[in-house]
């Protein structure tokens, strides 16, 4: 079966600072991973995925993730955090088979100026 | 440009009433479906998908039901609702390929009291 986990609940950061937001994934088979960001009381928007190709996938707003097979790990990051990212992250996997997505439990990014 | 529109964005029921709540989207054919619940602003359960009018599957047992009467239109229903079923809703969509992300509504805020 699939699954992602996100290990932190809330991550904290100081504006301009780096961000990073960690997610490690179980699949069987080929990984199919995406990032959401959801605004409170909104639907969740669509970040970045990953299919196949380079490890760094490129983003909206600025932020990528970093594949890595070895550690099943998909991690979020951004360069230069700003306040007007604080929002909660969903990590993401498709199952391939029954086109269905499973979502991690969210990070809640608090940004601070 | 395919859209998708979920409503009423809240609602407030009386334990024991029925639910009806619609989603429909437009600019494309033959959607996979689904509808989520998010449950005190953290992780989304996968409560129903569809990959095709008629179709239903059903992720986990429970108050609720789920139809697709039209291509483009999947609607939840309860007959009776109990305080549990109190929530934030999102209806998505996505295509049948394997390597393409979901589409969220904007979600429904029900209220049980």
């Amino acid at each position: 079966a699939q699954s992602v986990a996100q290990p932190e609940d809330q991550v904290n950061v100081a504006e301009g600072n780096p961000l990073t937001v960690k997610c490690t994934y179980s699949v069987s088979g080929n990984p199919y991973l995406f990032w959401y960001v959801q605004y409170p009381n909104r639907g969740l928007q669509f970040l970045l995925k990953y299919i196949t190709g380079d490890n760094l996938v490129k983003g909206s707003y600025g932020f990528e993730a970093e594949f890595n097979k070895s550690q099943t790990s998909f991690h979020l990051k951004k360069p230069s955090a700003l306040v007007s990212d604080s929002a909660l992250y969903f990590c993401a996997v498709r199952e391939g088979n029954f086109n269905k997505f499973y979502f991690g439990s969210g990070t809640k990014l608090n940004v601070k100026p | 440009s395919q859209t998708i529109h979920q409503w009423p964005a809240t609602l407030v029921q009386p334990v024991g009433s029925p639910l009806s709540l619609e989603c429909t989207v437009e600019g494309t054919s033959n959607p996979n479906l689904y509808w989520y619940r998010q449950a005190a602003g953290r992780g989304l359960q996968l409560l129903f998908y569809s990959v095709g009018i008629g179709q239903i599957s059903s992720e986990v047992p429970q108050n609720l039901s789920a139809s697709r009467p039209q291509d483009r239109q999947f609607i939840l229903s309860s007959k009776k609702l109990l305080l549990s079923d109190s929530g934030f809703y999102l209806c998505a969509w996505s295509v049948h390929l394997v390597s393409t992300e979901a589409f969220f509504g904007q979600g429904t805020r029900l209220t049980v009291v």
